[in-house]
């Protein structure tokens, strides 16, 4: 079965300060990996997706993941914290098939000032 | 383009009582997605279509039921509802088959069942 864990349901940083949030994935084939952003009362949009290419992925706003097998992360990053990132975000796999996303528990991200 | 659109944004329905939740897609997509989001446990699908006339069940469809008489149309029913049933509702729809597909998602549902 193919799942992700995210690690830390809430991670609080400075503006300015590096943002990493753990995505930890299961699969028994090569993963189709997503990472989603839901901005308060909004639903969930696509930040950035591993398919297989290059390992690290550059999505919109800045953030980026990298794909590392030998340690089953996808973990999301961005050098500079900004106010407006704050958020709840969303790693997913893609199961193999049925064009369906599995997704972590979520982990909300507080921008301090 | 509107996108995804869910109807309504906000329901509070008594135990026992039925509803149905509308979602629309203005982008042509075959696949479409209802999925339930509860604090702590991200989102969890409950049904899913591949196309008009067609449904599938997800992880937790139990007390739930959906018709895709439409392509752009999927709805999503209670027909008796539970206070276990009081969640934030997604629908999300997509192009194509394919792991690497984008999903796009509605602004939510959120229903509370008293």
């Amino acid at each position: 079965a193919q799942s992700v864990t995210q690690l830390g349901s809430h991670v609080s940083v400075s503006e300015g300060a590096l943002v990493l949030l753990r995505c930890n994935y299961s699969s028994s084939v090569p993963p189709y990996l997503f990472w989603y952003v839901q901005y308060p009362n909004q639903g969930l949009q696509l930040l950035l997706k591993y398919t297989s290419a290059a390992t690290l992925v550059k999505g919109i706003n800045g953030f980026e993941a990298e794909f590392k097998k030998s340690e089953t992360s996808f973990h999301l990053t961005k050098p500079s914290a900004h106010m407006s990132d704050a958020a709840e975000y969303f790693c997913a796999v893609s199961l193999v098939y049925g064009n369906k996303l599995v997704f972590g528990a979520g982990t909300i991200l507080r921008v301090k000032s | 383009n509107a996108g995804v659109t869910q109807t309504p944004k906000f329901r509070v329905l008594k135990t026992g009582q039925s509803m149905t939740l509308l979602c629309a897609q203005d982008m042509n997509h075959e696949y479409m997605y209802w999925y339930r989001q509860d604090p702590g446990m991200g989102l969890r699908l409950i049904h899913y279509s591949v196309g008009e006339g067609t449904t599938a069940k997800g992880e937790v469809p139990d007390g739930y039921n959906v018709s895709r008489l439409k392509k752009q149309n999927f709805l999503l029913g209670l027909e008796s509802a539970a206070p276990s049933q009081t969640s934030v509702y997604f629908c999300a729809s997509s192009s194509r088959n394919g792991r690497d597909t984008e999903a796009f998602f509605g602004q939510g549902t959120r229903l509370t069942v008293v």
